[in-house]
């Protein structure tokens, strides 16, 4: 089967860093997307990992291991406004885009 | 502004009404999809139109009928849905290209419609 499993939530103080993981098991492999999900809102895409590796973006990196199935997301100088649901999702074989079932992400002050 | 347009933002219908969504991008993608969001649990794609042809239907009812008249317009036609059918449904869009590894065929979401069966 196809399988994206991530944390349901976590909690985290203003300034501080945070990583939220994401394990796979999908048919075949064809890119990792990281969105984030205000409540009511949209999902804005965050990052996107094909090949193994960190990639940066401001104060957003995201990191793949294909031979793990493991992906994460770690948010520097936390804000207020990064409070939001996170969802990691996989392009598999089919092309199809997989979803977990998101990470919502509490900052406190 | 997401470049994904979404109407009506919220809907309240009977079981015996029928309704319809409306989806525009403004973004030039040949790709258009339809996704059902319920409380905690995953997105679920339920439709796939790829340049204009309906490429995925994911064991969706019957009672949810999509329509793609062109590659920048999608609707979602609802008849005799269920209370269980109230959810977010959000409508998605991409540039479908052979060379997926360059973007991953990225796909961007409107704001969504919140569908409330009574």
């Amino acid at each position: 089967g196809q399988n994206i499993d991530q944390p349901t939530e976590m909690t985290a103080t203003e300034g501080a860093i945070v990583q939220i993981n994401c394990t796979y098991q999908t048919s075949g492999f064809n890119g990792l997307f990281w969105y984030q999900q205000h409540a009511g809102e949209a999902p804005t895409f965050l990052s996107y990992n094909v090949l193994d590796g960190l990639e940066e973006k401001g104060r957003f990196s995201s990191f793949l291991s294909r031979s793990k199935g493991y992906s994460y997301l770690l948010l520097k100088e936390l804000q207020m406004k990064d409070s939001a649901s996170y969802l990691c999702a996989v392009r598999g074989n089919t092309d199809k885009l997989i979803f977990g079932t998101g990470t919502r992400l509490q900052v406190f002050p | 502004e997401t470049g994904v347009t979404q109407t009506p933002r919220h809907l309240v219908m009977g079981m015996t009404n029928k309704k319809s969504l409306k989806c525009e991008q403004h973004l030039g993608h040949n790709a258009m999809y339809w996704y059902k969001q319920s409380a905690k649990k995953p997105l679920e794609l339920m439709f796939v139109y790829n340049f204009k042809e309906q490429t995925e239907n994911n064991s969706v009812p019957s009672r949810f009928s999509p329509e793609c008249p062109n590659s920048s317009h999608l609707f979602l036609h609802l008849h005799t849905l269920q209370p269980e059918d109230s959810a977010l449904y959000l409508c998605a869009s991409s540039q479908v290209s052979q060379w997926v590894q360059d973007s991953g065929n990225t796909i961007y979401f409107g704001e969504g419609s919140w569908l409330t069966v009574v």
